[in-house]
């Protein structure tokens, strides 16, 4: 059983479509994340979600929006895809805050066309 | 904000050692390390809490100077698995979580 699975693994849409990628957990963790990959390879935080407090990274667009139906789940959604907005997104979990181990999913590599 | 890694790049022969260092402008409270291979998500290595506990993993440890706001990963009698990129994540002490540079670490025969 996967612990973080997230879909799709491959997404390729056009500029200004709007698009979803989903995320379950199935490790019982409180505590998701999203984060970016670029191109370079950095890893930047977008939001931790912990109890539906939702914690977003202010150098993150507002067209990016975190949804959490449940605890196991934490869907983002993006409006008016940009090209920049290409990348590898992931999302993770873990039990508490940030001090403890996160689970990554495999990870979404979106392009933007 | 982001920490910053030292090499940005390293190429070792199996059996070698190598050291990679994490430097945060910030004060920490934690730093973790994780490890990612190519087209794959990154894993989890350690946390090292405010302390300057120092932790293993095999022949992977790590050490945590609260005061220089540093961390150096020690990798010892390299494999061929080690290869792959590392990743320092640092928690500041106003609950700000950043992720470091990274380090390419390549380990040949």
């Amino acid at each position: 059983d996967t612990a973080v699975s997230q879909t799709p693994k491959y997404l390729v849409t056009q500029m200004g479509n709007d698009k979803s990628i989903k995320c379950e957990q199935n490790l019982g963790h409180d505590t998701m994340y999203w984060y970016k990959q670029d191109s370079k390879k950095f890893l930047k935080i977008m939001f931790s979600y912990n109890n539906k407090e939702l914690i977003i990274n202010e150098t993150v667009p507002n067209r990016f929006s975190p949804k959490s139906p449940d605890k196991a789940h934490l869907n983002l959604h993006i409006n008016s895809l940009e090209l920049g907005d290409s990348a590898v997104y992931f999302c993770a979990s873990s039990q508490g805050r940030v001090s403890t181990e996160a689970f990554f999913g495999q990870g979404t590599r979106l392009t933007v066309v | 904000q982001q920490p910053v890694q030292s090499p940005q790049a390293v190429i070792l022969r199996e059996g070698e050692d190598a050291v990679i260092n994490c430097s945060s402008s910030k004060a920490l409270y934690s730093v973790h390390w994780y490890r990612q291979k190519h087209g794959e998500a990154p894993v989890f290595l350690m946390i090292l809490l405010k302390g300057g506990e120092q932790k293993g993993h095999e022949k992977i440890s790590a050490s945590f100077n609260e005061k220089k706001q540093q961390s150096s990963l020690y990798l010892t009698a390299s494999q061929l698995s080690y290869s792959g990129t590392y990743f320092c994540g640092t928690e500041t002490t106003g609950n700000q979580f950043y992720f470091g540079t990274g380090t390419s670490l390549t380990v040949i025969p």
